[in-house]
């Protein structure tokens, strides 16, 4: 089944305990991308990745930190987690960054819901 | 303010009823332009991409106004399973890779 899998899907942690949320995609997608939704902020872009080794910043990078070693797998981490990064995380992929005039598709997975006390 | 804006809602819907609402964006050059339904804070799920021509999916039509700067979504002979949270977004002209999301439009469709 095609899809995007997320992991872990809930997590509680405290300030400044590094944590890492997995990504991965098995679709050979090569556009992926990280999101955190906040009530009445909607989805807000925290860093992309057109294709392995490569990736950007979004609109809210600070305090966090990705990689693309491999096509499928698109880690988010958290280096020094604050509260202030408590949120729900989607990560998204597509088949491409770009198609003709526009953006593809994006795949979401299905969520991590984070906690930092 | 925001650069890509729409308007919170609810909007209350009888069953079998029309609605339609907008969202708004702020760059001029934006190209890429997607309607995503979210139900429940569960990941959101493309609903249509909207062309400049427009384009219709069954009970789902989607417009691009570029001169005025927003696109719409019409959903026409509403269904309870039409009640959600739909987004737009935007993908940005001068980079690709970058997505803007509003902060989604809820609609309740009543019996």
């Amino acid at each position: 089944e095609a899809q995007v899998t997320q992991n872990p899907r809930y997590l509680i942690t405290v300030t400044g305990k590094k944590l890492t949320v997995t990504c991965s995609q098995n679709m050979n997608h090569e556009y992926m991308s990280w999101y955190r939704q906040d009530p009445g902020l909607g989805l807000r872009q925290i860093y992309y990745s057109m294709n392995v080794e490569v990736t950007d910043k979004g609109d809210v990078p600070e305090g966090y930190k990705v990689s693309r070693k491999e096509k499928r797998n698109f880690p988010l981490i958290l280096e020094s987690p604050s509260p202030n990064q408590t949120s729900l995380y989607f990560c998204a992929s597509s088949l491409k960054f770009a198609r003709l005039a526009g953006g593809d598709e994006q795949f979401f997975g299905p969520g991590t819901r984070l906690t930092v006390l | 303010r925001k650069e890509v804006e729409q308007d919170p809602g609810p909007f209350n819907v009888p069953e079998g009823a029309t609605v339609a609402f907008n969202c708004t964006y702020s760059n001029s050059a934006s190209q890429s332009f997607f309607w995503y339904r979210q139900d429940c804070r569960k990941e959101p799920k493309l609903l249509m991409s909207v062309y400049s021509s427009g384009n219709e999916d069954g009970r789902f039509t989607a417009q691009l106004n570029r001169a005025s700067q927003y696109i719409s979504l019409l959903i026409r002979d509403s269904k309870l399973s039409d009640s959600a949270t739909y987004l737009c977004a935007v993908n940005k002209a001068d980079s690709w890779g970058k997505f803007q999301f509003g902060a989604g439009t809820q609609v309740v469709v009543t019996p």
